[in-house]
């Protein structure tokens, strides 16, 4: 089983500023990586796929870069609305996993 | 639109059994790949199964494996999910999930006595 870690755990941030989080797998996935959004009491929402495939409705603030084992998530100028848990997940191969997750604050 | 409408969770004692749904609408259900992904209170996400476009190729989890079955109903636009052999573990909202990365609003399952 590929296992992705995420760091940081948590940040809390002014808005504004730049956020980056990360996410490692345990094996190279190429870059069968996707980042998701979710905040409280809602469903996870697509943020980014395939590492860096943007998509469409998401705001050009978040950005994603990386392959093989190392991968970013990046939010230039953070929004309060923001506020949010952020998980990477890999469909490289089964099963499927899903990173711990990134629970994004703002100050 | 893409709209994905769990139902069926609930209330069920350990050992007991539940059949999850989930009616698909506003693209063509029988060209995709779904998931069942789930997600126990307060903590994160766990994938769970896949079925494949037909129905012919399914996937578990292995912690499900044996006691789940993905299935789906090309003709119904329904997507489900049979969970016999409950336990409190399995507690967690149940999403179905779209391979384009659409999810529906998920369904709780609470196993306890």
């Amino acid at each position: 089983e590929i296992v992705l870690t995420q760091s940081p755990d948590f940040q809390s941030v002014t808005p504004k500023e730049k956020v980056t989080i990360t996410c490692r797998a345990s094996q190279s996935i190429g870059s069968s990586l996707h980042w998701y959004q979710q905040k409280p009491d809602q469903s996870p929402k697509l943020l980014i796929k395939y590492a860096s495939q943007s998509i469409s409705g998401v705001p050009s603030r978040f950005s994603g870069s990386g392959s093989g084992t190392d991968f970013t998530l990046t939010i230039n100028s953070l929004e309060a609305e923001d506020a949010a848990t952020y998980y990477c997940h890999q469909s490289s191969s089964l099963p499927f996993t899903f990173g711990p997750g990134t629970k994004v604050d703002i100050k | 639109e893409v709209q994905l409408v769990e139902s069926g969770g609930g209330l069920v004692q350990p050992g007991g059994s539940l059949r999850l749904s989930c009616a698909a609408s506003g693209f063509t259900f029988s060209s995709y790949w779904m998931h069942w992904v789930r997600q126990a209170p307060g903590k994160g996400l766990v994938w769970v199964s896949r079925i494949n476009s037909d129905g012919s190729s399914t996937s578990y989890a292995d912690s499900v494996k044996g006691r789940f079955t993905i299935s789906r109903d090309n003709a119904k636009n329904t997507l489900y999910l049979q969970m016999n052999s409950l336990r409190a573990e399995d507690t967690a909202v149940y999403y179905c999930v779209l391979a384009t990365g659409n999810w529906g609003q998920g369904t709780l399952v609470t196993v306890s006595s």
